[in-house]
């Protein structure tokens, strides 16, 4: 089945640096990548939607100045926290689709980000 | 009216037991629903899927039951194991703008008693 891959799995830094996380498609061509924010226990809320080669549309309430994302190619798509702070703690997971309205979503395996 | 409202938050059934977990939704628009397993520490992973033009789909010992008119679906897992304790996440998608978003319910963490 389709593979998406996202690394780091975990990364830990301090609080005002930034920090790049990387979601591959290894086996398809993503023509639209999510990313997802999760907190414990909690569901996943979209942070954002990244068509290829296209600026990034992000939900109500998420700073696009702080989460930068990229979507240079139809494999890679780039979600930077710029500034961390403390409270960007959190589980990010992205998802990837091929081109056509029901193609399925596939999941990476998340990054878990602590700020210190 | 693009919330998807899943219940129960917990549930702990015994092993060989049928686990149900209950989502509903508002909006007619949503026109996929898919169901996610997520173990600890990783992304969710596609369990099974069904359009609104169908009321059961079947996969193993995965069932969705889905009442259009009542706006409900529901997940049933037969005869239920240990590995299949996990949070489980119902979903609904649209079109928005020709894009498509998909909305999760809040999650339901099951545990299977051996």
């Amino acid at each position: 089945g389709a593979v998406v891959s996202q690394h780091p799995s975990r990364v830990i830094c301090k609080s005002g640096t930034s920090v790049k996380i990387e979601c591959r498609s290894l086996d398809f061509q993503a023509t639209t990548m999510f990313w997802y924010r999760q907190f414990p226990k909690q569901s996943l809320m979209l942070m954002a939607t990244s068509n290829e080669g296209s600026k990034a549309t992000y939900e109500q309430g998420v700073e696009k100045d702080k989460f930068l994302i990229n979507h240079a190619s139809l494999t890679l798509s780039t979600l930077t926290v710029t500034s961390a702070h403390p409270e960007d703690s959190s589980f990010y997971i992205c998802s990837a689709k091929a081109r056509g309205i029901r193609s399925p979503l596939h999941f990476g395996n998340g990054t878990r980000l602590t700020v210190t | 009216q693009q919330q998807v409202k899943q219940s129960p938050q917990s549930l702990i059934v015994q092993k060989g037991g049928i686990s149900i977990i209950n989502c509903a939704y508002e909006n007619t628009a949503f026109d996929y629903f898919p169901w996610y397993q997520q173990f600890p520490g990783k992304g969710p992973a596609l369990l099974i899927a069904i359009r609104p033009d169908v009321s059961e789909k079947k996969e193993g010992r995965f069932t969705i039951s889905f009442n259009k008119s009542a706006k409900q679906f529901s997940l049933h897992i037969m005869d239920s194991q240990p590995g299949d304790s996990a949070t489980y996440f119902c979903a609904a998608s649209l079109l928005i703008q020709g894009a498509q978003k998909l909305v999760f319910g809040q999650g339901t963490r099951l545990t299977i008693n051996p």
